[in-house]
């Protein structure tokens, strides 16, 4: 079964400084991979996909992940952090999977998310 | 709506009372997803409805939880007789279609459920 890991729990950078997200998955196939970003009382928000082709995706407000298929990872990048930028951040991988009754479903697997704070 | 709507935002029930969280999903968005946040976990996926197929509710945790989706468009998930274990942010998704767009979540606020 697919899973996803994200090591750090909580992150707190300075505003300006350089962020990097960690996120490690297992599945056994080419991944469809996803960011998104909960900001407080907020649903989730896409940040960035990929699907295949250039490993380094940009994605919304300034941010990019890069595909290393060699280290299964998927970090995501911001080169300097503004304050608006705390917040939850989720890695996702998404799998089709296909159940005779109900077609073929399209599921996203979820890591525990990295909790971003920035000082000011 | 232009997003997903998702009713009540906050709902507190006494252990052992049913419970229904309501979704709107996006207009003309075939696919629906219910995810279920709890404290220090990531999601975990409850249930999906695509068009008028059968559900597929292999990520519901117990036979107390339920769902329908009326004409396609909008969703109740209902908590049977609830437990403390089941306090957690419930999340609906929609999607327009399958495969590639079918990635195309847009996510509700979600609705935040306590039991006491």
């Amino acid at each position: 079964a697919q899973s996803v890991t994200q090591p750090d729990i909580h992150i707190t950078v300075s505003e300006g400084a350089s962020l990097e997200l960690r996120c490690n998955y297992s599945y056994g196939a080419t991944p469809y991979l996803f960011w998104y970003v909960q900001s407080p009382g907020q649903g989730l928000q896409l940040l960035l996909k990929y699907f295949s082709g250039d490993t380094l995706v940009q994605g919304i407000k300034g941010f990019e992940a890069e595909f290393k298929r060699s280290q299964s990872s998927f970090n995501l990048r911001k080169p300097s952090v503004h304050w608006s930028d705390a917040a939850e951040y989720f890695c996702a991988v998404g799998v089709s999977v296909f159940r005779l009754e109900a077609g073929t479903a399209s599921k996203l697997t979820f890591g525990t998310g990295t909790r971003l704070q920035v000082t000011l | 709506g232009a997003g997903v709507s998702q009713s009540p935002s906050n709902k507190v029930t006494e252990k052992g009372k049913d419970v229904e969280l309501r979704c709107d999903p996006i207009s003309g968005h075939t696919a629906l997803y219910w995810y279920r946040q709890s404290l220090g976990q990531g999601l975990e996926f409850l249930i999906y409805f695509q068009g008028n197929s059968a559900p597929d509710k292999s990520g519901l945790p117990s036979d107390r939880f339920s769902a329908e989706r009326t004409g396609g468009s909008v969703s109740t998930l209902t908590i049977q007789r609830t437990q403390q274990e089941d306090s957690a942010v419930y999340l609906c998704a929609s999607s327009p279609g399958r495969e590639y767009t079918n990635y195309g979540y847009t996510f509700g606020s979600g609705t935040r459920l306590t039991v006491v």
